[in-house]
């Protein structure tokens, strides 16, 4: 079976400082994988998606930046927080294509102050 | 704009009654899903619709599509108290494989 790791659970980290995230999927393989961005009481806000190795699309301009070292691994990051990059952070990944769901990971709660 | 919206924003009900929430979008999809969150934590997948039919069960959830309108329901039958989470429509469009978008989410409550 298939499984999605994402560390760490919380971060705080201050303004100006360097960030990343980590996400791991077991079980499959060439899976799609994405960053959600959820603000409080908000829905998912899609940051990054995969379709393979090294191949990174970007949905918004913003602070941040992805990377796929490794087909089953998925990192988000910055080089300096800024406050509003503040929220919770979703990795998930899909079997690719249409008509299939996604598996989230539990989430990465992160406090810019 | 947010290619879902669901309506209503929150719902409060007891157990026992049924719960039923609303998305619409707004350009034409391949899929529809709803996906569950508890608070703090990941999205569970609950059911995919897709564009060609109209109605899916599975155990108590019951989701329509009315393409036509581009709408869709969920309803929660016989709620119980662990049914309280936030709920999402996710939208896979056409012309965006692969990706979905998500909406605002309706919270619900079940009070036993």
């Amino acid at each position: 079976s298939q499984t999605i790791h994402q560390w760490p659970a919380t971060l705080v980290q201050p303004v100006g400082s360097p960030l990343s995230l980590e996400c791991t999927v077991e079980g499959t393989s060439n899976p799609n994988l994405y960053w959600y961005r959820q603000a409080a009481g908000r829905g998912l806000q899609l940051l990054f998606y995969s379709v393979g190795i090294g191949q990174i699309s970007s949905e918004v301009p913003q602070n941040l930046s992805a990377s796929r070292p490794q087909d089953r691994q998925f990192i988000l990051s910055s080089k300096k927080l800024l406050l509003s990059d503040s929220g919770f952070y979703l990795c998930a990944w899909s079997f690719g294509g249409s008509y299939n769901e996604e598996f989230f990971g539990p989430g990465t709660r992160l406090t810019v102050l | 704009s947010q290619q879902g919206e669901e309506d209503p924003q929150a719902l409060s009900i007891q157990e026992g009654e049924n719960a039923t929430m609303n998305c619409s979008y707004k350009t034409s999809i391949n899929n529809l899903q709803w996906y569950r969150q508890n608070s703090g934590r990941g999205l569970v997948h609950l059911i995919l619709i897709r564009s060609n039919e109209r109605e899916k069960h599975s155990g108590r959830l019951r989701v329509t599509l009315d393409t036509s309108k581009k709408s869709s329901s969920l309803l929660i039958t016989a709620s119980r108290a662990a049914d309280t989470a936030s709920y999402f429509c996710a939208t896979d469009k056409t012309d965006s494989w692969g990706k979905l978008q998500f909406g605002a989410g309706t919270q619900v409550v079940v009070t036993p």
